[in-house]
């Protein structure tokens, strides 16, 4: 069995800092990781994937995310933020096909000015 | 191309009442999916389907059935409304282990 741990429910930054959500996975066998993106009234979108190769994955909107084995974490990473990065954000883990993926309770990004 | 679709956007239902929740792609995508999307729970896995003529379980199934006779479409029937299917219904579609494409989803109130 598979599961996801969104570490922080909501998140609070002002404009122009870093930020970092994070998440963490469970898994029994080998893992494909997703962050996505969900504006208000819409359905998800991809911000990035990891496959498989480089541990260090970027994605849309100049978010990045690093893949760590060790300590089965997935954190999403962004230099800057924007007030339009103001959203929900969901990490999910899929052990086969992406259409039997496990989600994470989501992490509220407000981005302030 | 349409990507992922789904219909009705709203709907409200009377507790008892049966419908059905439509969701079509166009991008011949082999695994289909549903999700409900209830407030701080992210979101559940009701049924999916790995090719026409083969769906299965998810995590909270009880109350919703499927069928998948072609590879476009995925509906998603509610036998008998209960006020605990109140939620925010999304359909996906994806190929292998590649990342899923979401539809616009449809918000449904049981009464």
């Amino acid at each position: 069995a598979q599961s996801v741990t969104q570490l922080d429910s909501q998140v609070p930054v002002f404009e122009e800092a870093p930020v970092e959500l994070r998440c963490n996975y469970s898994s029994s066998v080998s893992v494909y990781l997703f962050w996505y993106v969900q504006y208000p009234n819409q359905g998800l979108q991809l911000l990035l994937k990891y496959l498989s190769g480089s541990t260090l994955v970027k994605g849309i909107n100049g978010f990045e995310a690093e893949f760590n084995k060790s300590q089965t974490s997935f954190h999403l990473r962004k230099p800057s933020v924007h007030i339009s990065d103001t959203a929900e954000y969901f990490c999910a883990v899929s052990d086969s096909n992406a259409g039997k993926s496990t989600f994470g309770d989501g992490t509220t990004l407000t981005v302030k000015p | 191309n349409a990507g992922v679709t789904q219909t009705p956007k709203f709907q409200v239902l009377k507790t008892g009442q049966s419908m059905t929740l439509q969701c079509a792609q166009d991008m011949n995508h082999e695994y289909m999916s549903w999700y409900r999307q209830d407030p701080g729970m992210g979101l559940r896995l009701i049924h999916y389907s790995v090719g026409a003529g083969i769906t299965d379980q998810g995590e909270v199934p009880n109350g919703y059935n499927v069928s998948r006779s072609t590879t476009e479409d995925f509906p998603l029937r509610l036998l008998s409304a209960a006020p605990s299917q109140t939620s925010v219904y999304f359909c996906a579609s994806s190929r292998g282990v590649n990342e899923q494409f979401f539809g616009p989803g449809t918000r449904l109130t049981v009464l």
